[in-house]
């Protein structure tokens, strides 16, 4: 069964302090990983996804990483807009290679 | 282009009743997948349809089901209602099952 476990729970950042979020996971062959942004009310917004350890992604203000057991969200730099639930995901090869499994998210407060 | 429409995106439904959520996939996407958010158990998957067919199902009781139309809509039914189904329903779309866009969701709240 695939497990993704997300930490913190939460973390409050003052502007412009950097900080990573941390994914950990177990899965039956990586078909990919995904992050997302949850917006109070709203659905998850796609932000990257990473195929195979080693692998690199950035978008602005943020940067993911993946290793073989684990993936890192790095903000650098943060902004108040910023302030969000980051949500983690996998998908795997096996029986469940059409669904994605959820980690509980991280959230993020980012104070002006 | 237009996203993955959700409605309605409220509801409040009697315990015991039966609830029928609908899902517009972004144009040209074939996959439609629906997931439970509840704050305690986080995102959790119900199904997936491809063409018509339901690929997978999540750990739901038969009381969730699903189907989906030759236009790729899909609509997902809840009979007899309990409480704890309470929750953001969520519907995303994949034009290849290698990424997924998710609606706003559909806020079902059970009394």
């Amino acid at each position: 069964e695939d497990q993704v476990t997300q930490s913190p729970e939460a973390l409050r950042l003052q502007e412009g302090e950097s900080s990573s979020l941390n994914c950990s996971y177990t899965v039956s062959g990586l078909r990919g990983l995904f992050w997302y942004r949850q917006d109070p009310g709203k659905g998850p917004e796609f932000l990257f996804t990473l195929y195979s350890a080693g692998e690199e992604k950035e978008k602005e203000r943020l940067k993911a990483t993946l290793t073989k057991k684990e993936s890192f969200l790095h903000i650098t730099a943060p902004k108040p807009e910023d302030s969000a639930t980051y949500l983690c995901a996998v998908q795997g090869s096996g029986a469940g290679s059409y669904q994605l499994t959820f980690g509980k998210g991280t959230k993020l407060s980012v104070i002006p | 282009k237009a996203g993955v429409t959700q409605t309605p995106r409220y509801l409040i439904k009697t315990r015991g009743q039966q609830v029928t959520l609908s899902c517009s996939p972004i144009s040209g996407h074939r996959s439609v997948s629906w997931y439970q958010q509840t704050p305690g158990q986080g995102l959790q998957f119900l199904f997936e349809y491809f063409s018509e067919t339901q690929r997978n199902k999540g750990n739901f009781p038969g009381r969730f089901s699903g189907r989906q139309f030759s236009n790729s809509r899909s609509e997902m039914n809840v009979s007899t209602l309990e409480l704890g189904d309470s929750a953001l329903y969520l519907c995303a779309s994949s034009l290849d099952g290698k990424g997924y866009t998710f609606g706003s969701g559909t806020r079902l709240t059970v009394v």
